[in-house]
């Protein structure tokens, strides 16, 4: 399957703690997006790259929460000293292009429960 | 903050019936795209319109586009029991910027 990759799936961790996410996009996006979607909402914006260069971050995005895709392939998405506010599904995403010109392809999302 | 909002937010239909889902927007678009997602998945792409298109067709899939009502609707013919998703409409800039969804409930 070439789709979006995400691991894990599913994490629980304890609040204070640190945890990391991975995406791996379909290998000839340069694009890729992250998400936080909690439930009866909308995925929520929170980053997206064009290759290795961070292009726009949220607002929501405060600092303790960091996204890097180094080599303009797999991207990872860490949450320092979560807090059960955090909960929720992350979901990633690629596109081959501008969004403007084509769709994005979601991963299935990693849920994130902070106890 | 949301640019697309859907209307109704929930639609409980039986197998068979037709599936009308409204999408209203804020600003100017390049294209407005319809997404589906089953419970605790991914999103799955359904359809891009573009702005200089007023309908589109994909199978049991109809959108339209008024970008003078800034709005858009998707329907869905003869609904089965595995259209039972949440439905999104998502307008692009840099990225895909979502409304809070219809939740559609399609009974057997």
């Amino acid at each position: 399957d070439t789709g979006v990759s995400q691991d894990p799936r599913h994490k629980i961790t304890k609040r204070g703690q640190n945890v990391t996410f991975r995406c791996d996009p379909i290998s000839e996006h340069n694009r890729l997006y992250w998400y936080r979607q909690t439930l009866g909402q909308g995925p929520e914006f929170l980053t997206y790259f064009q290759n290795e260069a961070q292009l726009e971050k949220s607002r929501l995005l405060s600092d303790r929460f960091s996204a890097e895709r180094p080599k303009g392939s797999f991207s990872t998405l860490e949450i320092q000293r979560t807090e059960q506010g955090d909960s929720a599904m992350y979901l990633c995403a690629s596109s081959r292009d501008s969004l403007m010109n084509t769709e994005a392809f979601f991963g299935q999302g990693t849920r994130l429960t902070v106890v | 903050s949301q640019q697309g909002e859907e209307d109704p937010q929930a639609l409980s239909i039986q197998e068979g019936e037709n599936a009308t889902m409204n999408c209203s927007y804020k600003t100017s678009i390049n294209n407005l795209q319809w997404y589906r997602q089953n419970s605790g998945r991914g999103l799955v792409h359904l359809i891009l319109i573009r702005s200089n298109e007023r309908e589109k067709h994909s199978g049991r899939l109809r959108v339209t586009l008024d970008t003078s009502k800034k709005s858009s609707s998707l329907l869905i013919t003869a609904s089965r029991a595995a259209d039972t998703a949440s439905y999104f409409c998502a307008t692009p800039g840099g990225k895909l910027i979502f409304g809070q969804g219809t939740e559609l409930s399609v009974k057997p």
